[in-house]
């Protein structure tokens, strides 16, 4: 099976740099995803990291270190529209299933 | 515009009352899944589809059914509802299943089960 670990909560204030951390256990992989959500609505992509480093887009980044099974999504120059749940998922060795971490609330303080 | 479509949005319904949520995507897209999220435990797939006439199970498959007789449309069945079905369903597509293809996720639908 596959299994992924995020914190429930995060908080930080306006302007700030927040990291929100992700380690799985899968059998197999091909790749960790990053997906925001907004008040029940719908996700929506991130990022995603199949090699090893940092994928930068914007205030956004993601890394990846698939010998610690770990990656992480930076969200610098905090916005509050920032304050969302955040995902991270992973494609396992099926390559068909997807499998989602249960969500890291990000709340943004003014 | 590019999207993908659920309905219906909101549905109360009672125990035992078969129900389908359609599903449609304008992308072309081959890949097509069905997901529920509950409190605290994120999103879990419930099927998925990797083309035409091509589903499998994913994590939680118990009590639902799919098909996929077209490209566009993904609907999920629940022959026989119950209240442990509450949830609210995302059905999502991407253009292939691997390597990795961002997941363009509908707008939900909200279930109620009494």
């Amino acid at each position: 099976g596959q299994s992924l670990e995020q914190p429930s909560e995060v908080t930080a204030v306006e302007g700030a740099i927040v990291q929100i951390n992700c380690t799985y256990q899968t059998s197999g992989f091909y790749g960790l995803s990053w997906y925001q959500q907004h008040d029940g609505g719908a996700p929506t992509f991130l990022s995603y990291n199949a090699l090893d480093g940092l994928e930068e887009t914007g205030r956004f980044s993601s890394f990846l270190s698939r010998s610690d099974s770990y990656g992480y999504l930076l969200l610098q120059e905090l916005q509050m529209k920032d304050s969302a749940s955040y995902f991270c998922a992973v494609r396992p060795g099926s390559a068909r299933q997807l499998t989602f971490g249960s969500g890291t609330q990000l709340t943004v303080l003014p | 515009e590019a999207q993908v479509t659920q309905n219906p949005r909101y549905l109360i319904t009672v125990t035992g009352k078969k129900l389908t949520v359609t599903c449609s995507q304008n992308m072309n897209h081959e890949y097509m899944s069905w997901y529920r999220q509950d409190p605290g435990l994120g999103l879990r797939q419930i099927y998925y589809s990797m083309n035409v006439e091509v589903t499998d199970k994913g994590d939680v498959p118990e009590g639902y059914k799919v098909s996929r007789k077209e490209k566009r449309n993904f609907p999920l069945i629940l022959e026989s509802p119950s209240p442990n079905q509450t949830s609210l369903y995302f059905c999502a597509s991407s253009q292939r299943a691997f390597p990795q293809e961002t997941q363009y996720f509908g707008p939900g639908t909200r279930l109620l089960v009494l």
